[in-house]
C-alpha cells in the first residue's frame, strides 16, 4: 500500500511565527509533489508544487523536498489567522500501472491572533 | 467557466434511492478525477478519465458507484441504492498534466 502520512494536528502557533508542515511518502519513484490549503466546507487549493529536491519559494511560502528522506514539507513565514485551515500533501505516485495523485489525511493550521 | 464545475453544491436524498452528481471541467483539460472525502479525512481516489483512454475505475468503493464522462467536457458520478456511510463531500478536479484543479464539491447527506 503506498502512502502519504501527515501528522492530523492541529498545529498551533502564534501570529508572525513560522508555522512548518511535514509529509512523508512511501513510493521512491515518486516525482510531482503538492501541497493544497483547505479551508473549513471549501475545496482544496493548491499553493505549492514542487519536482526537484531542494527548496522553492513562493512569497512566505516554502516548499523543502527530500527524495532520498522520502519527505516533503511547508514553511509558512510570518503566519497570519487567514492562513488557518487544513494542509494537504499530494503525491503523484505510480499505482496499478498509471500515475495517481495520492492525498495524506491533511494537518489543521491554527495561527493564534 | 473559469473553473472547475460541480452541480449540485449539496444533495440530500433518502437510503435507497440513486443520485447523479455532475463534473464540469476547465476548458481544455484532459483529464478528470473523482475523489471522496469523508468528514475530517483525507481525499480519496475513486476513478480518473484521460481522453479517450478507458477510465481507471480502480478507487470506486463498489459497483454502487459508476461514472461516465462525454469525451473531454462533462461526467457524472452515479450512485445507486445509496447507503448512510455513502454520505460525503464528492470532489471533482480536472487538469492539463499537472497539476489538478478543484471544483467546490457535492455534499451528499443520505438520510
Amino acid at each position: 500500500q503506498k502512502e502519504v502520512e501527515q501528522n492530523s494536528g492541529p498545529l498551533s502557533v502564534p501570529e508572525g511565527a513560522i508555522a512548518s508542515l511535514n509529509c512523508t511518502y512511501s513510493d521512491r519513484g515518486s516525482q510531482s509533489f503538492f501541497w493544497y490549503r483547505q479551508y473549513s466546507g471549501k475545496s482544496p487549493e493548491l499553493i505549492m508544487s514542487i519536482y526537484s529536491n531542494g527548496d522553492k519559494e513562493d512569497g512566505r511560502f516554502t516548499a523543502q523536498l527530500n527524495k532520498a528522506s522520502q519527505y516533503v514539507s511547508l514553511l509558512i513565514r510570518d503566519s497570519q489567522p487567514s492562513d488557518s485551515a487544513t494542509y494537504l500533501c499530494a503525491v503523484n505516485t505510480l499505482m496499478d500501472s498509471s500515475y495517481k495523485l495520492i492525498f495524506g489525511s491533511g494537518t489543521r493550521l491554527l495561527v493564534r491572533p | 467557466g473559469a473553473g472547475v464545475s460541480q452541480s449540485p453544491s449539496n444533495k440530500v436524498t433518502e437510503k435507497g434511492k440513486d443520485v447523479e452528481l455532475r463534473c464540469d471541467p476547465i476548458s481544455g483539460h484532459t483529464a478528470l478525477y473523482w475523489y471522496r472525502q469523508r468528514l475530517g479525512q483525507g481525499l480519496e481516489f475513486l476513478i480518473y478519465f484521460q481522453g479517450n483512454s478507458a477510465p481507471d475505475k480502480s478507487g470506486l468503493p463498489s459497483d454502487r458507484f459508476s461514472a461516465e464522462r462525454t469525451g473531454e467536457s462533462v461526467s457524472t458520478l452515479t450512485i445507486q441504492r445509496t447507503q448512510q456511510e455513502d454520505s460525503a463531500v464528492y470532489l471533482c478536479a480536472s487538469s492539463l498534466g499537472e497539476p489538478q484543479h478543484f471544483g467546490d464539491g457535492t455534499r451528499l447527506s443520505i438520510l
